[in-house]
């Protein structure tokens, strides 16, 4: 079964400094999200993406957060300048559009982000 | 997006069947009903959808009454493997163009199966 695959799986990084997480969605969708989980707290949405341009994004996603995709098959994530509060689990997930009445997204393990 | 209440947790034995229950009064419509799995430092994964009466996969039944006011996640014979945290999550299936299908996470039901 195709699935969202993310790397790396732990990131650890100084506070201040730029991360880039990558996703690699299934390769027949074309939505994309991220989400991110702080420890112990709720899955929570950060932006969609679709048509090479971001549909929705939550207040979250403020203007150190950016999302690109490429080439046809990565979707990353990039934080500017990290902070403290960013460490989270950030899960990328993807969704099949053609079929509108069963549109289940798909996840990746995702990525650990510790900042320091 | 509709608010959905489901318990906060459940235990079982192995080899019972168990039944989560979500409510979700104010769903509309559109919306279709699905509920993921996830485990400690994984991404939640699919199990089921439905919009309405009974759906059955290979690894859960979902049963959605006339009223679609709450459904039930049955999953047969659980085994220690099957302790994870359930969410249920209403929204509206479909995509129109550019709009997008975010998911609404609540706290989920957290599955504790004992040998």
């Amino acid at each position: 079964e195709p699935e969202v695959t993310q790397t790396p799986s732990h990131q650890v990084t100084q506070m201040g400094q730029e991360v880039i997480l990558r996703c690699v969605p299934i390769s027949n969708h074309l939505y994309f999200y991220w989400y991110r989980q702080i420890l112990g707290q709720k899955v929570e949405f950060l932006v969609s993406f679709y048509n090479n341009e971001i549909s929705e994004k939550s207040e979250i996603f403020d203007d150190q957060f950016s999302v690109e995709r490429p080439d046809g098959s990565n979707f990353t994530l990039k934080i500017r300048s990290t902070k403290l509060e960013d460490s989270a689990m950030y899960f990328c997930a993807s969704s099949d559009a053609t079929d509108i009445s069963n549109q289940p997204q798909h996840f990746g393990d995702g990525t650990r982000l510790s900042i320091l | 997006l509709a608010k959905t209440t489901q318990p906060i947790s459940m235990d079982s034995y192995e080899g019972q069947e168990v039944n989560i229950t979500c409510s979700h009064n104010n769903i509309a419509t559109n919306d279709y009903i699905t509920w993921y799995q996830q485990f400690p430092s994984q991404g939640p994964r699919f199990i089921i959808q439905g919009y309405k009466t009974k759906v059955t996969n290979e690894v859960a039944s979902l049963f959605i009454p006339a009223d679609r006011k709450s459904s039930t996640l049955s999953l047969p014979r659980v085994s220690l493997s099957d302790t994870a945290v359930y969410y249920c999550l209403v929204g509206d299936g479909l995509n129109y163009g550019g709009a997008t299908n975010k998911l609404i996470f609540g706290t989920g039901t957290l599955l504790a199966v004992q040998p």
